[in-house]
């Protein structure tokens, strides 16, 4: 069955720097776009960033472009998130998920099918 | 960005009655393959999202019968015929059409 674990977050300063990495498996990791969803503490979902399935194409919420990078390796089947220049307002738990079809997607940006139970982010002095 | 609106944001219900949850896009989410990019989605306390509803009206795997959804261009429906006990938590749609994707508020739905 199809499993996403996420691991790598913590605590940390604001203006340093963090990698979460979502471990897949269950599936053929190199067919299937990718994406980071995040949720600060009592709030709702905020979508971070998608990676299509063979990592030519990316795309970055505004309030985190330039600050953070997604990324994956199909070799090792897993995804990342390097963020970097983090913010108290980064503070969250951060999802990955797979979205439902594999290959190229033709239309829209995928629906998620798939989510993993998250890391929290903790960005405080 | 596209922005979607839940409403209510708040739905008390008595288990084994109704519920309608309604969302709607700043721009029609209705593509020219005659598919709407929007879904539904239920969160329980402590969970990750579950995905309920894709692509306006289709029930994801496992999903209950009773849950339904419709809708067409910028306006959506997530109906549930009779609330069961496991059906309380956090509802969000989100838009798929164009990247950012984006997710409505969220509504909360409570036992009356």
């Amino acid at each position: 069955q199809v499993q996403l674990v996420e691991s790598g977050g913590g605590v940390v300063q604001p203006g340093r720097s963090l990698r979460l990495s979502c471990a897949a498996s269950g599936f053929t990791f190199s067919t299937y776009t990718m994406q980071w969803v995040r949720q600060a503490p009592g709030k709702g979902l905020e979508w971070v960033a998608l990676i299509s399935n063979d990592g030519s194409k990316e795309y970055e919420a505004d309030s985190v472009k330039g600050r953070f990078t997604i990324s994956r390796d199909n070799f090792k089947n897993t995804l990342y998130l390097q963020m970097s220049s983090l913010r108290v307002e980064d503070t969250a738990v951060y999802y990955c998920a797979r979205i439902m079809e594999p290959g190229t997607v033709v239309a829209g940006t995928g629906t998620l099918g798939y989510w993993g139970q998250g890391a929290q982010v903790t960005v405080s002095s | 960005d596209i922005v979607m609106t839940q409403s209510p944001l708040s739905l008390p219900v008595t288990p084994g009655e109704p519920a309608s949850i309604s969302c709607r896009s700043s721009q029609s989410l209705l593509h020219f393959n005659g598919f709407n990019y929007l879904d539904w989605y239920l969160q329980k306390p402590g969970q990750p999202p579950q995905l309920l509803i894709s692509l306006g009206s289709q029930r994801a795997s496992g999903v209950p019968d009773r849950f339904s959804g419709s809708g067409t261009g910028t306006d959506f429906t997530l109906k549930i015929s009779r609330v069961e006990a496991e059906d309380f938590g956090v509802y969000y749609c989100m838009q798929t059409l164009q990247a950012p994707p984006t997710f409505g508020q969220g509504t909360k739905m409570e036992i009356k």
